[in-house]
């Protein structure tokens, strides 16, 4: 069955610096990927969607790549800032059906001034 | 415009205790959902909506109700509240289902259940 991989242990980065996540998924080929934000006691926050076509999109300091014959994504913050530190997580559409959004358990980002 | 609105946003039950999370949303979204949120779990898909009149199970939707008889609203029913369903509830809304559209979640709800 399907198996969204995200590092569970915290990335810690200095500011300014640019901050790379990973997401890796299994025995699926979604046809888009999305990134989400999450700060404690609030609800996930949709930042970028990439699609299976896609190999790279961005949006500010966020780039996200997509790489479908390895499996996996990449989001990158560039010239991070301490207020970027926050969980961040990976969805894809379920292989059961796409209207199962199924979402990793999310790297936890910490940007120290 | 107020996005997701989920209330209440913090409750305590008794176990065999029913109750209802609310959720609504004023975007005229076609899609609706329900998650909840465990430590080191993620984010688990309990019901989801496509449209008025039209839901269908998640990942984890035992114990859980849900109906939906307008766009705006789609609640969750807790039958039998159990210690187990102690979690935060997450609702949300995407404008259509397919083609990837990113989800507004709501600022949940979070349940404990003594």
């Amino acid at each position: 069955s399907q198996k969204i991989e995200q590092n569970s242990e915290a990335l810690n980065i200095q500011e300014g610096k640019t901050a790379t996540l990973t997401c890796n998924y299994t025995n699926y080929s979604p046809a888009y990927l999305q990134w989400y934000r999450q700060d404690p006691g609030r609800g996930p926050v949709f930042l970028l969607l990439i699609r299976e076509n896609e190999k790279e999109k961005r949006k500010e300091r966020l780039k996200v790549t997509f790489d479908t014959t390895l499996k996996q994504s990449l989001f990158h913050i560039t010239a991070s800032q301490p207020a970027d530190s926050a969980t961040y997580l990976c969805a894809l559409p379920g292989d059961t059906g796409f209207q199962k959004l199924v979402f990793g358990t999310g790297t936890r980002l910490l940007v120290s001034p | 415009n107020a996005g997701v609105t989920q209330t209440p946003k913090f409750q305590v039950l008794k176990t065999g205790q029913s109750m209802t999370l609310q959720c609504a949303q004023d975007m005229n979204h076609e899609y609706m959902s329900w998650y909840r949120q465990d430590p080191g779990m993620g984010l688990r898909l309990i019901h989801y909506s496509v449209g008025a009149g039209i839901t269908d199970q998640g990942e984890v939707p035992n114990g859980y109700n849900v109906s939906r008889s307008t766009t705006e609203d789609f609640p969750l029913r807790l039958l039998s509240a159990a210690p187990s369903q102690t979690s935060v509830y997450f609702c949300a809304s995407s404008y259509r289902t397919g083609g990837g559209y990113g989800y507004t979640f709501g600022s949940g709800t979070r349940l404990t259940v003594v």
